[in-house]
């Protein structure tokens, strides 16, 4: 059982560029979520998904995009790579059970820099 | 969601107990507690909640304060794989997901 998977661990963009963060998980969980980390700092949600087909935003979504075509999967889009979205990237996913959510699993993230 | 404070930085000696509190002053009656932690950038880790009752599983226990403006995550026999940053965190369950809101927290260490 993987869990939550995040690829790539560690990229390097020059300002400018663009690229896709992938996540997936094999919980079957329909609820996701997009994390930032930056240093000395606590996590801070960028888009949320509950479901496939059905996403949107968190607390700071300027500069991202998300979708979600599967259950399992939850890719996070940087269009145009500026130097404040350097950071970490953490993704997470969680059921519903009885009413109930479940309590959050995340990802071991991705290390982002932009240069 | 309420919010949550907790003191920046604390040491243990390892096999003694961790006591992690947690001042949540504005908390709404249906607002959740949670606790995660964050080993050395590692994704964060949940490690338990509660609503109003005193909570106890295989990693720690959570006491509520009866009034519900305060909290401490317990953690029996600390070791040095405890040391992390631990987040206590307010949330209110709504259908759009367990959202969480993360502070900075308190960066627990675990000396011998």
């Amino acid at each position: 059982n993987a869990g939550v998977t995040q690829t790539p661990k560690f990229r390097i963009l020059k300002i400018g560029q663009s690229m896709t963060l992938q996540c997936t998980q094999d919980m079957n969980h329909n609820y996701m979520y997009w994390y930032r980390q930056d240093p000395g700092m606590g996590l801070k949600l960028i888009y949320y998904s509950v479901g496939a087909g059905i996403t949107d935003k968190g607390e700071v979504p300027n500069g991202y995009n998300v979708s979600r075509s599967t259950t399992e999967d939850f890719p996070l889009r940087l269009e145009l790579a500026a130097p404040s979205q350097t950071s970490v990237y953490f993704c997470a996913s969680s059921s519903r059970t009885g009413g109930r959510y479940q309590p959050q699993h995340f990802g071991d993230g991705t290390r982002l820099s932009i240069l | 969601d309420a919010k949550t404070t907790q003191p920046p930085s604390m040491d243990c000696a390892e096999g003694r107990a961790a006591n992690l509190p947690c001042n949540h002053s504005t908390i709404s009656g249906n607002e959740y507690v949670y606790w995660y932690r964050q080993i050395h950038s590692q994704g964060p880790q949940y490690i338990i909640h509660g609503l109003k009752n005193n909570e106890t599983n295989e990693m720690a226990s959570l006491i509520i304060t009866e009034d519900r403006k305060s909290s401490t995550l317990i953690l029996p026999h600390a070791t040095l794989r405890d040391t992390a940053v631990y987040y206590c965190i307010g949330l209110t369950e709504t259908g759009g997901g367990n959202k969480l809101t993360f502070g900075t927290g308190t960066q627990l260490k675990v000396e011998l």
